[in-house]
């Protein structure tokens, strides 16, 4: 049974320039979270996904946006890139919406460092 | 606004000792889940208390959720090296949105 994937594990890229971070989630999961992790704190919550829309939303700007696709996979993306978008992305998978309580499997994440 | 606070943020203690790590907050929470991860990966899922006052062991580790779903608790007794990591407790208030504690770094040494 396949876990929650995430790729690049890594990324350097430059001040100004756009990046997209890509999560498949667990078997059988159908919504995707995003959080982002600047070193030592815990996660931030960005945005969800269920059924290819975004459902919820974190105090993050417009410059984080996503996708989600119909095998329910899904992608993150940042817009002119700030040194203080450096952290570890992180992608968690669940099963259903707005249930409350259902558990989130986090992937191994994206290490984004931005120079 | 941090919604959950944790204490202690560092823990250094030897093999062998018992220890509590506390998750408190003002909200009403509809289930807390207790995290622990490793430097470089993701958090790994320990356990979800949904009901007030619940009980939960996991070999060692031993979570409480609060009566009134406000705070929770981690208790390890016997701590070997193998529990050093950040522990993060993160609680649900009826959105499947995650809101994560500070964390609580814990370091056992032999």
């Amino acid at each position: 049974d396949a876990g929650v994937t995430q790729s690049p594990t890594h990324l350097i890229k430059t001040r100004g320039q756009q990046v997209t971070l890509r999560c498949s989630p667990k078997s059988g999961h159908d919504t995707v979270s995003w959080y982002q992790q600047a070193l030592g704190q815990g996660p931030q919550f960005i945005f969800q996904y269920y059924e290819e829309e975004e459902r919820q939303r974190g105090n993050f700007p417009d410059r984080f946006s996503g996708h989600q696709f119909p095998n329910y996979s899904s992608e993150l993306n940042v817009n002119a890139l700030l040194l203080g978008d450096s952290a570890l992305y992180l992608c968690a998978s669940s099963l259903g919406y707005m249930t409350g309580g259902d558990e989130q499997y986090f992937g191994p994440g994206t290490r984004l460092t931005v120079t | 606004t941090q919604l959950l606070e944790q204490s202690p943020q560092f823990l250094s203690i030897q093999e062998g000792e018992n220890l509590t790590v506390y998750c408190n907050s003002s909200s009403v929470f509809s289930s807390l889940q207790w995290y622990r991860q490793e430097p470089g990966e993701g958090p790994v899922l320990l356990v979800t208390v949904v009901t007030g006052g619940e009980v939960k062991k996991l070999k060692r580790l031993t979570f409480q959720f609060g009566d009134a779903r406000k705070d929770s608790s981690l208790h390890i007794t016997a701590a070997q090296p193998g529990d050093t990591g950040l522990y993060l407790c993160a609680g649900d208030i009826w959105t499947d949105k995650l809101i994560f504690g500070t964390g609580t770094r814990l370091q056992v040494f032999p």
